[in-house]
């Protein structure tokens, strides 16, 4: 069975600092990789996802993720953060030749303060 | 482009009272439709997924149910809501593909958050 560690509950940085956001996952398959954001009160978006070739992947407001498959981590990072990526970040997984199901970490709440 | 709604967005229900939340897809056809449940602190739990109309897997035995009575609408129930069933319900699809994942990006609702007193 999958499952996925988001080990920080809570990241508080300044802005304009850099930030890991760190992600860890156990499968016994190949899996496909994602990263949502979520804003207060509202759905998940989408930030990246690793399907396959390049194991750094770029995703939308300058975040980026590694995928180490020998340390089963996809580590989501930014070289500068805003307030306004103030937000819950969710990793989450699903198995490759398998159903597209989810299974998501517990999340991070991202704090960036002025 | 395709759009997803939810209703209502917040909702205070007694125990013991019956439940209805509805989730509609727009600009989509065979979407594959998924129920989340967000608890404080514990991330998104998967409850319901359909891959076609009548067809729902449940991911954890609960006191919930789910139908897809129509291709882009899907529907979470409760006869007797229990305390437990707090929490923010999200709506969820992507594209139909049946059983076979190919990474499929998911797009959620904005979500029901409901408080059972």
């Amino acid at each position: 069975a999958q499952s996925v560690t988001q080990l920080d509950s809570q990241v508080p940085v300044f802005e304009e600092a850099p930030v890991e956001l760190r992600c860890n996952y156990s499968s016994s398959v190949s899996v496909y990789l994602f990263w949502y954001v979520q804003y207060p009160n509202q759905g998940l978006q989408l930030l990246l996802k690793y399907l396959s070739g390049s194991t750094l992947v770029k995703g939308i407001n300058g975040f980026e993720a590694e995928f180490n498959k020998s340390q089963t981590s996809f580590h989501l990072r930014k070289p500068s953060v805003h307030i306004s990526d103030t937000a819950e970040y969710f990793c989450a997984v699903s198995e490759q030749y398998n159903t597209d199901k989810l299974i998501f970490g517990t999340g991070t709440r991202l704090q960036v303060f002025p | 482009s395709q759009t997803i709604h939810q209703w209502p967005a917040t909702l205070v229900q007694p125990v013991g009272s019956p439940l209805s939340l509805e989730c509609t897809v727009e600009g989509t056809s065979n979407p594959n439709l998924y129920w989340y449940r967000q608890a404080a602190g514990r991330g998104l739990q998967l409850l319901f997924y359909s891959v076609g109309i009548g067809q729902i897997s449940s991911e954890v035995p609960q006191n919930l149910s789910a139908s897809r009575p129509q291709d882009r609408q899907f529907i979470l129930s409760s006869k007797k809501l229990l305390l437990s069933d707090s929490g923010f319900y999200l709506c969820a699809w992507s594209v139909g593909l049946g059983l076979w994942n190919r990474g499929e990006t998911q797009y959620f609702g904005p979500g029901t958050r409901l408080l059972v007193l």
